[in-house]
């Protein structure tokens, strides 16, 4: 079974609108991290939010929040406030222990 | 934040010579470092992780003859290419941690490889 799931290989949304990237895990460890990362065209990686396994409450980062929902093992990004700087590939990933996991990435078009 | 340098970020090679690429960790001290390449619009695909003053382990399919890997320090790894060939030209990212599943990777800004 794959460790990170993301389902949509493209995503477009509006200018100024709220987007959600949609990630899901997979794992039987009790402690796990939960990342998001940021590819522009330029290649490298930015990270942008951290959701940690026992943590109570939802990540944010300014124009960034996590939707962690634990039961169903998904772990969603929201960016509210689209700009066009957004575009970009995202990319969920796990940790377990020492090990990193990536899904396969979101592309998202900022639309002005 | 912590910041993870890469060098070169982009190089061209003719075929059958060696290429290494320096990954530095500036101000953490990274237990362990990955390698990983990618292709246009794909993942992250991981070729080895290393820790320091130990031999890397490498994912399966990938070449340890042709993909050097040392970890010399708690700062420094380095991935050489060794004898390049054309199908080698890809992009190469590394990444450094500590231990601690909540420590975040930290990558490097990337190196584009071109083998002619």
């Amino acid at each position: 079974a794959q460790k990170i799931t993301q389902t949509q290989p493209g995503m477009f949304v509006q200018e100024k609108e709220a987007v959600t990237l949609d990630c899901t895990y997979d794992t039987s460890d009790p402690s796990y991290g939960l990342f998001w990362y940021k590819q522009p065209s330029s290649g490298e990686m930015i990270f942008l939010i951290y959701q940690g396994s026992y943590d109570q409450q939802n990540a944010t980062e300014g124009r960034y929040s996590l939707n962690f929902q634990k039961a169903r093992k998904s772990a969603n990004l929201v960016i509210s406030a689209s700009q066009l700087g957004d575009s970009a590939m995202y990319f969920c990933a796990m940790r377990e222990i020492d090990q990193f996991y990536f899904g396969t990435g979101t592309s998202l078009t900022v639309i002005p | 934040g912590a910041v993870v340098s890469q060098h070169p970020s982009w190089v061209i090679c003719k075929s059958g010579t060696s290429v290494k690429i320096e990954c530095r960790s500036l101000d953490f001290q990274a237990t362990t470092m990955f390698w990983y390449r990618q292709f246009p619009k794909q993942s992250l695909m991981l070729m080895a992780t290393s820790n320091e003053g130990s031999k890397a382990t490498y994912e399966q399919g990938v070449e340890k003859d042709k993909f050097l890997i040392n970890h010399a320090s708690l700062t420094l790894s380095t991935l050489t290419v060794t004898s390049a060939h054309p199908e080698d030209s890809s992009f190469y990212i590394c990444s450094a941690t500590g231990t601690g599943v909540d420590e975040k990777l930290f990558f490097g800004s990337g190196t584009q490889l071109s083998v002619l």
